[in-house]
């Protein structure tokens, strides 16, 4: 496609229920990453793969968030368990080279 | 952990005025992005800065990358409306292909 996209744009959960973020990153980008922001602030990494191998998840707050992008193109976030803390926006962003990154509109997640 | 700081935080300008923004870490960084980011979009990559020292302009916009590469400074000449948003700086940790470090933020408002 012509940018990244992520769906759905908008999610709504009540607390304790999962949640899959999805992204699909620039057709024939290698690297893809997740990051989450806060309004106002810059994004804060939480971890990337190159091609379908996920080369780093230091960021990932805890052990209720895991990534996966099985075929080196689309990649889905999923929160299980979500709380209320996770409420926030969520950005991926893809590629070419590892260096420059091209973000989607991403995800606001809000958990009620 | 890197930590970018950025200065101001907040600015509020008029039509014409030329300001600078300031991207400051005691972290060395093989390369650093600036980014623009407009209310309910996600970050649009502005140029990468790569070598000490690198000057790149960018019509009424000059960035420049620190000699020891642990410094950056975006310059806005004769500023106008659609200028407005927040700046964030990135920088990529030496010795790593990915993962972004973003900088705290600079809201800049140009008013006419």
């Amino acid at each position: 496609g012509a940018g990244v996209s992520q769906s759905p744009r908008y999610k709504v959960t009540k607390r304790g229920q999962d949640v899959a973020l999805r992204c699909d990153p620039i057709s024939g980008h290698v690297s893809l990453y997740w990051y989450r922001q806060a309004l106002g602030q810059g994004p804060e990494f939480l971890t990337y793969f190159n091609y379908e191998a996920q080369q780093d998840k230091s960021g990932l707050p805890n052990d209720r968030f895991s990534a996966e992008r099985p075929e080196g193109s689309i990649s889905t976030l999923t929160i299980q368990r979500t709380e209320q803390r996770d409420s926030a926006m969520y950005r991926c962003a893809s590629s070419p080279t590892g260096v420059d990154a091209f973000f989607g509109q991403g995800t606001r997640l809000t958990v009620v | 952990t890197q930590l970018l700081e950025q200065s101001p935080q907040f600015l509020s300008i008029q039509e014409g005025e030329n300001l600078t923004v300031y991207c400051n870490s005691s972290s060395v960084f093989s390369s650093l992005q600036w980014y623009r980011q407009e209310p309910g979009e996600g970050p649009v990559l502005l140029v990468t800065v790569v070598t000490g020292g690198e000057v790149k302009k960018l019509k009424r916009l000059t960035f420049q990358f620190g000699d020891a590469r642990k410094d950056s400074s975006l310059h806005i000449t004769a500023a106008q409306p659609g200028d407005t948003g927040l700046y964030l700086c990135a920088g990529a940790p030496t010795g790593t292909a990915s993962k972004l470090t973003f900088g705290t933020g600079t809201r800049l408002q140009v008013t006419l």
